[in-house]
């Protein structure tokens, strides 16, 4: 069963334009990793959350983690076409391990046409 | 630069055949994983590593053998026992202790002739 849901699967914007994506687990989270991958390219790392209510912020993009630590979102603020590519989120699951194992939800696949 | 190379970028593998992807990192990371990407799924977990000469199976081992006998080193054989290969092959990296992220590689896809 899959433990993180992503959503939308897809989003279509208009440049300019704000959106949000969302990332909910079954489970309590250690960790929460947001990834930005173009289609056939390795994952870039954005931000990592770990604290109940904890916020974090690069250029537009910003990163909530819920105070339960089970929902996460992502939130760009006038999207760019630079903007496109596929969000996944990981989940980090263990206090205190050292195998730093994720288990990653099935990515938003995000389009900003111009 | 450190970073993590993949190679080859694109790889064919006739029927029965045999083949072994390659991933070195030369970031110190003393963990290493392999993931398998296919089109509108996440990444599955296919071994991880996190010290030499040791390994783990993931999610979907089946099919699948590795080896870990360098740090920087951590290559994939996709056997001929699996029986699905074709997919996009991500290999990763980190320090290995919690509140980290993985480091990833720019991946190989692999084909089926």
């Amino acid at each position: 069963s899959q433990e993180l849901e992503q959503s939308p699967q897809s989003l279509i914007v208009q440049e300019g334009k704000n959106l949000t994506i969302n990332c909910t687990s079954s489970k309590t989270l250690y960790g929460l990793y947001w990834y930005k991958q173009k289609y056939g390219e390795g994952l870039i790392f954005l931000m990592m959350l770990q604290k109940g209510g904890e916020e974090k912020s690069h250029e537009k993009i910003t990163a909530k983690l819920d105070e339960k630590k089970q929902q996460s979102s992502l939130h760009i603020t006038a999207s760019q076409p630079s903007h496109a590519g596929i969000y996944l989120c990981g989940a980090d699951y263990y206090r205190g391990s050292t195998l730093g194992r994720l288990y990653f939800g099935r990515g938003t696949q995000l389009t900003v046409w111009p | 630069d450190g970073g993590i190379t993949q190679s080859p970028k694109y790889l064919f593998r006739k029927e029965g055949q045999n083949v072994t992807l390659s991933c070195e990192q030369n970031l110190n990371h003393d963990a290493m994983y392999w993931y398998r990407q296919d089109p509108g799924q996440g990444l599955r977990l296919i071994y991880y590593s996190q010290i030499v000469n040791d390994f783990q199976k993931g999610d979907i081992a089946e099919g699948y053998s590795v080896s870990r006998e360098k740090k920087e080193s951590f290559p994939l054989t996709v056997t001929s026992a699996q029986k699905n290969p074709t997919a996009f092959y991500l290999c990763a990296s980190s320090i290995g202790a919690g509140n980290q992220p993985q480091h990833f590689g720019d991946g190989t896809r692999l084909s089926i002739l």
